[in-house]
């Protein structure tokens, strides 16, 4: 089944932990993106990456590294997570200009 | 600058139908976008529309683009209780390879039965 595993679904962590969320995609797309959803804001694009070793900065990277080694892979990376970034987060992909596939989503509370 | 707005709920009766409204800023937006979110579930495609196109119509589901106002609408005929869920129009805009999507706050809706 084509598809876009997130994990973890769901994460309660503390101030300052350094965490990663992974996401995987097995429909072979070159794009794919890191979202987060807040109420009132819709979706914000934190990363996008364009194929294997280039990715760039979305609308709110701060706080956010991410990496694309494989081109299945593309893991988000919290360095020191802090209470504003406790959110839900999506990970998308696409061959083409914004059809993207989402994931189901991984709910991230920092305390 | 890219804006996209709507309104945040919607209720309508079942068996009626639900336009949901969009209004976008960003002229050089090339597709738009509408998704479906149930509740603790990711995004799902529902259509979408290239900007030179006026309507589009997938079975229960018609698109209007006013491109000239900026204005996008989604109708959803014989509205049933599936249907309840928040609705995002988006639409691309391709920056230098970046194939971003920028997203409305998404409306709410819920439907009577």
């Amino acid at each position: 089944e084509a598809q876009v595993t997130q994990n973890p679904r769901y994460l309660i962590t503390v101030t300052g932990k350094k965490l990663t969320v992974t996401c995987s995609q097995n429909m072979n797309h070159e794009y794919m993106s890191w979202y987060r959803q807040d109420p009132g804001l819709g979706l914000r694009q934190i990363y996008y990456s364009m194929n294997v070793e280039v990715t760039d900065k979305g609308d709110v990277p701060e706080g956010y590294k991410v990496s694309r080694k494989e081109k299945r892979n593309f893991p988000l990376i919290l360095e020191s997570p802090s209470p504003n970034q406790t959110s839900l987060y999506f990970c998308a992909s696409s061959s083409r200009q914004g059809a993207y596939t989402f994931g189901s989503g991984t709910r991230l509370t920092v305390v | 600058g890219e804006d996209v707005e709507q309104s945040l709920f919607l209720s309508v009766r079942e068996g009626d139908s639900s336009v949901i409204n969009c209004t976008y800023t960003d002229s050089s937006s090339t597709y738009l976008y509408w998704y479906k979110q149930e509740p603790g579930a990711g995004l799902q495609l529902l259509t979408y529309i290239f900007s030179n196109m006026d309507m589009k119509q997938d079975q229960r589901l018609t698109v209007l683009l006013n491109k000239k106002d900026k204005h996008l609408s989604l109708r959803i005929a014989d509205t049933q209780t599936g249907d309840s869920a928040i609705y995002f129009c988006a639409e691309s805009i391709s920056n230098f390879g970046n194939e971003k999507l920028t997203f409305g706050t998404g409306t709410r809706l819920t439907i009577i039965p």
